[in-house]
Order: structure tokens, then sequence, then C-alpha cells
């Protein structure tokens, strides 16, 4: 049971190129999650999805774009990649965010932008 | 805002010495606190949820309990494998960044057991 994972785990960019992340989760959760981690700072929420075809704005959502085309696939867009984006990007998944339903997490992708 | 302040920042302690982190929140309306731990390199892995102030949990060496303004964790006679780095976030029954449920996580509190 694989959970949640991600893809690639490790990235090295220049600025101004563009790439994918992927998240894949096989618990047939409904809502999906991508957050960054900085450090000295929380997880902070990028985007998120309530359903497939569904995306929405998380508090940090700039410079990046998102597609829930099938369900268990979340995909985060760097369109035009920014050194302040180095990061620790991880993908979480949930099957309802009614009260206290916990989110399961993936390993993370640590990408940096040169 | 929703908030969520972990203290301390870093915490060294010898094994079988026990110990508290603490998580303070402000937030509007808790749906849930979560406690999580993250290893180096891994995601965060879940512990805990509390709902409601005076709710205790337990799992093996660790207990997390709730009131109206903090959570606490304590690690009671803790081991080397317990060293990890433990998160703290709410759920706000009104998300401020927007629509659906995400967490708002603190920074952490990083603790080292040593042998």
């Amino acid at each position: 049971n694989a959970g949640v994972t991600q893809t690639p785990k490790f990235r090295v960019l220049k600025t101004g190129q563009s790439m994918t992340l992927l998240c894949a989760q096989d618990m047939n959760h409904e809502y999906m999650y991508w957050y960054r981690q900085d450090p000295g700072m929380g997880l902070r929420l990028i985007h998120y999805s309530v359903g497939e075809g569904t995306t929405a704005k998380g508090e940090v959502p700039d410079g990046y774009n998102v597609s829930r085309l099938k369900k268990q696939n979340f995909l985060l867009g760097l369109e035009s990649a920014a050194p302040s984006q180095t990061s620790v990007y991880f993908c979480a998944s949930s099957y309802s965010p009614r009260m206290g339903v916990t989110q399961h997490f993936g390993d993370g992708t640590r990408l940096s932008i040169l | 805002e929703d908030q969520v302040t972990q203290s301390p920042e870093a915490l060294r302690l010898q094994e079988g010495e026990s110990s508290s982190l603490n998580c303070s929140y402000t937030v509007s309306g808790l749906r849930g606190l979560f406690w999580y731990r993250q290893d180096p390199g891994k995601g965060p892995e879940f512990l805990f949820t509390l709902y409601s102030a005076g709710e205790e949990k337990e799992k093996e060496r660790l207990k997390a309990t709730l009131t109206k303004k903090e959570s606490f964790l304590h690690i009671t006679a803790p081991k080397p494998e317990d060293s990890a780095t433990y998160l703290c976030a709410v759920q706000a029954r009104k998300y401020s960044g927007g629509g659906a449920d995400g967490l708002t996580f603190g920074k952490g509190t990083h603790l080292i057991i040593q042998p």
C-alpha cells in the first residue's frame, strides 16, 4: 500500500525553466493538497483540490498552477521557476476536509532553483 | 488570522528523561489539532488528532493533551528512536487562506534523544 507518492524526489532547475511535480494517491481520497516547507517556517498551503476537475488557491499560490484531471493524481506546475521557489514540496490527501480528518503526506520533492 | 506557535524550537534530552513540547494556537473555531512526527528527508507522519479541550490521547511513550489555548505533547522515558521533528497543526472552522480546510502548521520542535 503506497499511500501518497511524489515524483521526482529531487530536482535542480535553472531560473526561468518550467517543470511539473506529480502526486499520486491510492487511497481513493477526494481531497488533495500541495504544501511547501521552508527552513524556519511551517508548512504552507499552495493549492488544493476538493475533487476531480477542481482546484483552488491556498495561502501562497503565486507562481504555481495545478491540475486534477484524474482523482488519484494532483499536479503542481512551475511555469517560470524563480530562486524563491527553492523549497521542499509536500503533497497530502484526505477523504474529507471535515472535522479533524487526517491528511496523509508523501515524502516530498526537494527542488532547487539556481 | 490563524496562528500556531511551538516551543521550544529544539530540545535535547537524555534517554529516559521525560519532557513536554508545547503548541499554542489562536484559531477562529477549532475543528481539530493535529500532531505529526517528521523524520529527516521524510514527510509528516500522523500521530494524533484532538478535537476539544480536555481531550487526551496516548500512543506508546507519547501523550497529547488539549486546552482551549494550547496543546502539549508529553514524552515519557524517551528512546533515541523518538528523535525527530514534531509538528503541530490546526484545522479551523473557516480556513483563513480561503476555501477548504487546509492545515495551519507551527514551525516544529526538533527533538534529540541522546543514548
